[in-house]
């Protein structure tokens, strides 16, 4: 079945130097990945997120990649701050609406 | 806008009880998800629907699980009877044309 894997499962970096979080997924159709990020006992959050049309987008710190022929697509924090920390889903959609989530991967920045 | 708005917030309830969680989307979006969320299986979709009906229920665990959508406003995730391996957290989320998901607070349930 499609199915979304995602590493690494958990993160520490120092606060300032940079993050990524990367992603592959399985269905050759999915054309829309969306990263969230949940902070303890909260919902997910939308984030940012990436259409097949294009390679890149970037949001101040957050960027997403996208590489449609590797099935691959990452998440670059930068300048990272200790609010950062938190777990961080991606996902794609299958099927038009479905999501398919990843594992989660757990954001700690330290001071 | 007040977002997803999910009802109770916490439910606490013994092995055997049936157990109805509520959802009402964002006006105007056209789909509705209800997911779980545990520590071992990460966030599952139980069931989403488009324009209230039902399309894809491949994740509902068993039989003890059903959802409804009888209008545009308001979705029921019912458990019944309810067991202690149903503890988890329970997400809403709609959507619009553009496929963003949005989530609501989560119910927290807890099976004794």
């Amino acid at each position: 079945g499609e199915n979304v894997e995602q590493h690494p499962s958990t993160l520490s970096v120092q606060e300032g130097d940079s993050a990524v979080i990367k992603c592959t997924y399985s269905d050759s159709a999915s054309n829309y990945f969306p990263w969230y990020k949940q902070e303890l006992g909260k919902r997910p959050q939308l984030i940012i997120d990436i259409r097949s049309n294009v390679g890149e987008k970037k949001d101040q710190r957050i960027a997403v990649t996208l590489n449609k022929t590797a099935k691959h697509f990452s998440l670059h924090i930068t300048e990272t701050q200790p609010e950062d920390s938190a777990v961080y889903f991606c996902a794609a959609n299958v099927g038009g609406d479905k999501l398919i989530f990843g594992t989660g991967t757990r954001l700690q920045v330290f001071p | 806008d007040a977002g997803v708005i999910q009802s109770p917030r916490h439910e606490v309830t013994e092995m055997g009880q049936e157990v109805t969680l509520r959802c009402k989307p964002i006006s105007g979006h056209n789909s509705l998800f209800w997911y779980r969320q545990t520590m071992m299986r990460g966030l599952e979709l139980l069931i989403y629907f488009n324009n209230n009906v039902p399309i894809d229920d491949s994740g509902m665990p068993e039989d003890r699980f059903s959802a409804k959508m009888p209008n545009a406003s308001f979705s029921t995730l019912k458990i019944q009877p309810s067991e202690p391996r149903d503890s988890a957290v329970y997400f809403c989320a709609s959507s619009g044309v553009r496929d963003t998901q949005y989530f609501g607070p989560g119910t927290r349930l807890t099976v004794l």
